[in-house]
């Protein structure tokens, strides 16, 4: 089993659809959270960054830490276009240097 | 401010060659880590270096080995390459050493290579 499990999609909505993403893990001793967005042929760009529990808003993206269920969820409200990228999951343990463990990523399309 | 470049972009090499990839870290980071995505996977942790000191490993074999210049630039080295080594290698840069709020990693645009 995997530290990280993502669901790969791919996933496809019409503009203007909310989003959901998910992505559940098993070591309890990750603290920090974040998402990264991944257009073809270019690095990780990082979108969300929390850390522990709870929510984060900034614009049309909300994240949300579940740390009791192991669970964190990125939300893509009033979907474009533009958003059509690959959609990572990060998360590192306190003091663990800066090693990430990612998820697989999820494939999304926003159809116009 | 520029961030995260690497070089080349795209590479072609043969089963036991060896390689090497550079990164020039964002202005002001000192901290540089390095990752290898295989296609349709996340990135995985090969290791870090800050101050020019190795300071976190991953699980990849000895044959992969780093370097981290006085300017923060970096260099992975792969020796004896794999067919399995064909991935995406990502550097990414921050600042300081361990995890923080306030400072995340940047990553770069990546090498693309491939092992034939």
């Amino acid at each position: 089993q995997k530290e990280v499990e993502q669901d790969p999609g791919p996933l496809s909505v019409p503009e203007g659809a909310i989003v959901s993403l998910n992505c559940t893990y098993s070591n309890s001793a990750f603290q920090y959270f974040m998402w990264y967005r991944q257009y073809s042929r270019k690095g990780p760009e990082l979108l969300m960054y929390t850390y522990s529990s709870g929510n984060k808003e900034d614009g049309r993206f909300t994240a949300q830490v579940d740390k009791s269920s192991k669970y964190i969820s990125l939300f893509i409200r009033d979907s474009q276009p533009s958003d059509s990228a690959t959609y990572l999951c990060a998360m590192s343990a306190s003091g663990s240097a800066r090693q990430l463990t990612f998820g697989s990523g999820t494939q999304l399309t926003v159809l116009p | 401010e520029t961030g995260v470049t690497q070089s080349p972009t795209h590479l072609i090499k043969t089963r036991g060659q060896q390689v090497t990839l550079r990164c020039s870290s964002q202005s002001g980071h000192n901290t540089v880590s390095w990752y290898q995505q295989a296609l349709g996977q996340g990135p995985q942790f090969i290791f870090q270096y800050y101050r020019e000191e190795e300071n976190g490993r991953g699980n990849f074999p000895p044959r992969f080995s780093g370097l981290q210049f006085p300017n923060y630039s970096s260099e992975l080295n792969v020796n004896a390459l794999e067919l399995d080594d064909s991935a995406l290698y990502l550097c990414a840069s921050s600042t300081g050493r361990d995890n923080s709020y306030n400072s995340p990693l940047h990553f770069g645009n990546g090498t693309r290579l491939t092992v034939t």
